[in-house]
């Protein structure tokens, strides 16, 4: 299977804390990108990283991607009770837009 | 820009029917693709549609097809429904950009099958 794996499967921390998700994958990749699904709800895009990068921040999201060991890790900086969700990792290829997704990380920010 | 919107929402069908969902892409997006989430197996690709032509398949039994019209809208059929087909299915518009494709999506159409 192309699919990814994040871990852990599951993440509990206290709000502003930091929060560390790992994604790994299997072929190689043209980019990766993250993704936020709130309880059953559709995902929203996260950040997108290119093969040729190696990090990239947005606001206070911080990823990371290592293709020699095809992994990628996703750090959430003074984490708020918002950021409860479920996170993905998604491997997109040189072939075309197809997109493999891990099988996410639920995260749980308590207040 | 509105986003990617799919409808129904909900939808009960009973086993053995057909159903057939809808998706809106961003306006100026030319591919949707078409996922399957379940709890077992998580997040699973259908297929993809760019220009109305089908470019990228998943695993999928023929039972689940697809198509696209020149406005870039698509829709998705399931026929002889099994109860396996219950699931979330998220419908996603991309763009290129930089050598890649960001995907976008919507909030997803619950199908539940009785």
């Amino acid at each position: 299977s192309q699919q990814g794996e994040e871990d852990p499967q599951a993440l509990s921390i206290q709000e502003g804390e930091n929060a560390t998700m790992n994604c790994s994958y299997k072929t190689s990749i043209n980019n990766l990108q993250w993704y936020r699904q709130n309880s059953g709800r559709g995902l929203v895009h996260l950040i997108l990283i290119r093969s040729n990068e190696r990090e990239k921040h947005s606001g206070r999201l911080r990823v990371t991607l290592d293709t020699s060991k095809k992994s990628s890790s996703l750090l959430i900086t003074a984490s708020r009770a918002a950021d409860t969700a479920s996170y993905f990792c998604a491997t997109g290829s040189y072939t075309g837009n197809q997109f493999y997704f891990g099988t996410g990380t639920s995260l749980t920010v308590i207040p | 820009k509105a986003g990617v919107t799919q409808t129904p929402r909900y939808l009960i069908k009973t086993r053995g029917q057909q159903v057939t969902l809808s998706c809106s892409p961003i306006s100026g997006h030319r591919s949707v693709s078409w996922y399957q989430q379940t709890p077992g197996q998580g997040l699973q690709f259908l297929f993809e549609y760019f220009s109305e032509t089908q470019r990228n398949k998943g695993n999928f039994p023929g039972r689940f097809s697809g198509r696209q019209f020149s406005n870039s809208r698509s829709e998705m059929n399931v026929s002889t429904l099994e109860l396996g087909d219950s699931a979330l299915y998220l419908c996603a518009s991309s763009q290129y950009s930089g050598s890649s494709y960001e995907q976008y999506f919507g909030p997803g159409t619950r199908l539940t099958v009785t």
